[in-house]
């Protein structure tokens, strides 16, 4: 089946520092969309990018999409406590009916107080 | 806001056991889906449907059936639970592209 990898699949960060996890599909995505998992919680819906070479930002976090249509990234500037948690990207490739999407293994971000 | 709700949040049930597992949506929405989510593997799709008594396979659907005979409810069916099924289980429900999730049900079979 469709597969999207997704990179780190942990990382830990000192607060204040940058943070960005990587998604990569073989192939070409119509759209692709990013989700934040707090501990305890269920995946949370917080962006969705559908151009080539698209960008986005909310406050202090960046996303991006490849100009292929391949890959994508969210990049969080000077994290925080409250940025804990795993971001997954999941994306929806051409063809695909009914709205499914394929899932990234997400990133799982620890940040140090 | 939109709300999914799931029937059960902890559910622990016996081998070879019939399991039910209910998920309610409030806004219309035609697409539901059902995922398995376990530590390293992300979200699984178990399956999915885009309307009322339609049933789509998603990548794992051996072991599990799905029932959706009204359009705000969805049901995943584990016809002999097996300790393989021991897993979170996270529906799901869109009416565009994104997905909208309910809390989650952690279902332990012994």
């Amino acid at each position: 089946g469709q597969q999207v990898m997704q990179i780190p699949q942990y990382q830990h960060v000192q607060e204040g520092e940058d943070f960005t996890t990587y998604c990569n599909s073989s192939t070409t995505l119509s759209n692709i969309q990013w989700y934040k998992q707090r501990p305890g919680g269920h995946p949370v819906f917080l962006i969705q990018l559908v151009k080539s070479g698209e960008v986005k930002k909310q406050k202090r976090l960046t996303f991006q999409f490849g100009e292929a249509k391949k890959n994508s990234s969210l990049h969080i500037t000077a994290t925080q406590t409250t940025d804990v948690g795993t971001y997954f990207c999941a994306g929806q490739h051409s063809g695909a009916g009914s709205y499914q999407l394929t899932f990234g293994k997400g990133t799982k971000l620890s940040v140090i107080p | 806001d939109v709300k999914v709700t799931q029937s059960s949040r902890y559910l622990v049930k016996r081998t070879g056991e019939k399991v039910f597992l209910e998920c309610v949506q409030d806004m219309d929405h035609e697409n539901m889906f059902w995922y398995r989510q376990d530590p390293g593997l992300g979200l699984r799709l178990i399956y999915f449907s885009y309307d009322v008594k339609m049933k789509e396979k998603g990548d794992i659907p051996e072991g599990y059936s799905v029932s959706r005979e009204k359009k705000e409810r969805f049901s995943l069916i584990l016809e002999s639970a097996s300790t393989n099924q021991t897993s979170m289980y996270l529906c799901a429900s869109s009416f565009s592209r994104w997905q909208y999730f309910g809390p989650g049900t952690r279902l332990t079979v012994t």
